[in-house]
């Protein structure tokens, strides 16, 4: 089946560590982008990426980084210079970002302990 | 700036009442005028696209309607497993690039 798979589900960080979050999709798609999610509030954009090798910033990438090496992967680490990394992390691709009707992987949700 | 507003925040609906949902939206040409659900802990599962006012789209019991400034997800005769959160998102150009900017949604409750 074809889809977005986001790993770990549930993820643990104590303060001033750097953590990777996975997103995979195997959907072919050019355009794969990273949201944040918190209570209220629509989802905000982190970074995206239209091609490999390529990444743009988002509305919130401060403490944020991103590599895209492979059309699949877009992996998301969240470090230590994020304030408040406590939050839902979601992943997402499009065909290409002409057309950003995007599809969404299952999240992360990261709690700082 | 552009801007997305859904209402209400939250609905609570008895199963069989009907109702709409409601997104608003402020944006420099609209390019497309998403909704998702989205149930708890899980990811945005797209629902529909509507590019240009007048446009319908319809799904089982859902029915996506699109004018120039707001964009009505009505519900017709909703089950309990239509109880999510519903979003939606506008299509805008930022800075050379396309991206979706999300309302905060509206949280579904429908009860037997």
């Amino acid at each position: 089946d074809g889809g977005i798979t986001q790993s770990p589900k549930y993820l643990f960080r104590k303060e001033g560590q750097n953590v990777t979050l996975s997103c995979e999709q195997n959907l072919n798609h050019d355009a794969m982008y990273w949201y944040r999610q918190d209570p209220g509030q629509g989802l905000r954009l982190i970074y995206y990426s239209q091609i490999v090798n390529d990444f743009q910033k988002g509305d919130i990438a401060e403490g944020y980084s991103v590599s895209r090496e492979k059309k699949e992967s877009f992996p998301l680490t969240v470090t230590s210079a994020q304030k408040n990394p406590t939050a839902f992390y979601l992943c997402a691709s499009s065909i290409d970002n002409r057309n950003t009707e995007a599809f969404f992987g299952q999240g992360t949700r990261l709690t700082v302990v | 700036e552009d801007q997305v507003t859904q209402s209400p925040e939250a609905l609570r609906l008895q199963e069989g009442e009907s109702s709409s949902l409601n997104c608003s939206y402020t944006v420099s040409g609209l390019r497309g005028l998403f909704w998702y659900r989205q149930d708890p802990g899980k990811g945005p599962e797209f629902l529909f696209t509507l590019y240009s006012a007048g446009e319908e789209k319809e799904k089982e019991r859902l029915k996506a309607t699109l004018t120039k400034k707001e964009s009505f997800l009505h519900i017709t005769a909703p089950k309990p497993e239509d109880s999510a959160t519903y979003l939606c998102a506008v299509q805008a150009v930022s800075g050379g690039y396309n991206k979706l900017i999300f309302g905060a949604g509206t949280r579904l409750a429908v009860h037997p």
